[in-house]
């Protein structure tokens, strides 16, 4: 595969359920990036992997959001107990050496 | 964190007119990147430019780093370039404008 794949496409859940959201890189890149863009708005950073490196975490809205990244290349973000206001579309981003950043065609998640 | 500004916020244009999209940051950057939203959401790159010109097509884009802006030009606009034009900077971290609607009539 060529892109950023994400799955699932589309997933709703109910408050308080807790979803797992993946992200496949491309293959080679270094860095991998979340981000979340709510109805209308931009996009707000969440969280950032470099290699072996300690992840940026500093965008993460609430403690009930967490991500990991296995083997440096696939990540996982999960979010606990989910609430409304955590309805948006989830994006996933990659980049070799932290240069251009590629997307992945993102998770719609909609908490009921 | 950086600030990044983009102007106008909308912009209706017709078929095969010019325009102009600005994006103004707060802080010396590593690296910046124009992004076109298309309807389906997707985040597609136009450029990844620091610095300098590129041309792409239609789509050129100049960054002037030392005085912290970057336009996107867009020449004989197509109905098919409608969507959200998205600046984008990092130092640490990929901080997002809140982005152009562009709309483009036939």
């Amino acid at each position: 595969g060529a892109g950023v794949s994400q799955s699932p496409s589309n997933k709703v859940t109910e408050k308080g359920k807790d979803v797992e959201l993946r992200c496949d890189p491309i293959s080679g890149h270094t860095a991998l990036y979340w981000y979340r863009q709510s109805l209308g708005q931009g996009l707000e950073f969440l969280i950032y992997f470099q290699g072996n490196s300690a992840p940026d975490k500093s965008g993460l809205p609430s403690d009930r959001f967490s991500a990991e990244r296995t083997g440096g290349s696939v990540s996982t973000l999960t979010i606990q107990r989910t609430q409304q206001e955590d309805s948006a579309v989830y994006l996933c981003a990659s980049s070799f050496a932290r240069r251009e950043q590629y997307f992945g065609p993102g998770t719609r998640l909609t908490v009921t | 964190g950086i600030q990044v500004e983009q102007s106008p916020p909308d912009l209706i244009l017709q078929e095969g007119a010019n325009s102009t999209l600005r994006c103004n940051f707060s802080d010396s950057v590593n690296n910046l990147q124009w992004f076109h939203q298309n309807p389906w959401g997707q985040l597609i790159n136009l450029f990844y430019i620091p610095s300098g010109t590129k041309q792409n097509g239609r789509l050129s884009a100049t960054t002037v780093a030392t005085e912290r802006y970057s336009l996107l030009y867009i020449s004989s606009s197509q109905t098919t370039d409608s969507g959200v034009y998205f600046c984008a900077v990092e130092s640490y971290k990929l901080s997002f404008g809140a982005g152009t609607t562009v709309t483009v009539r036939a």
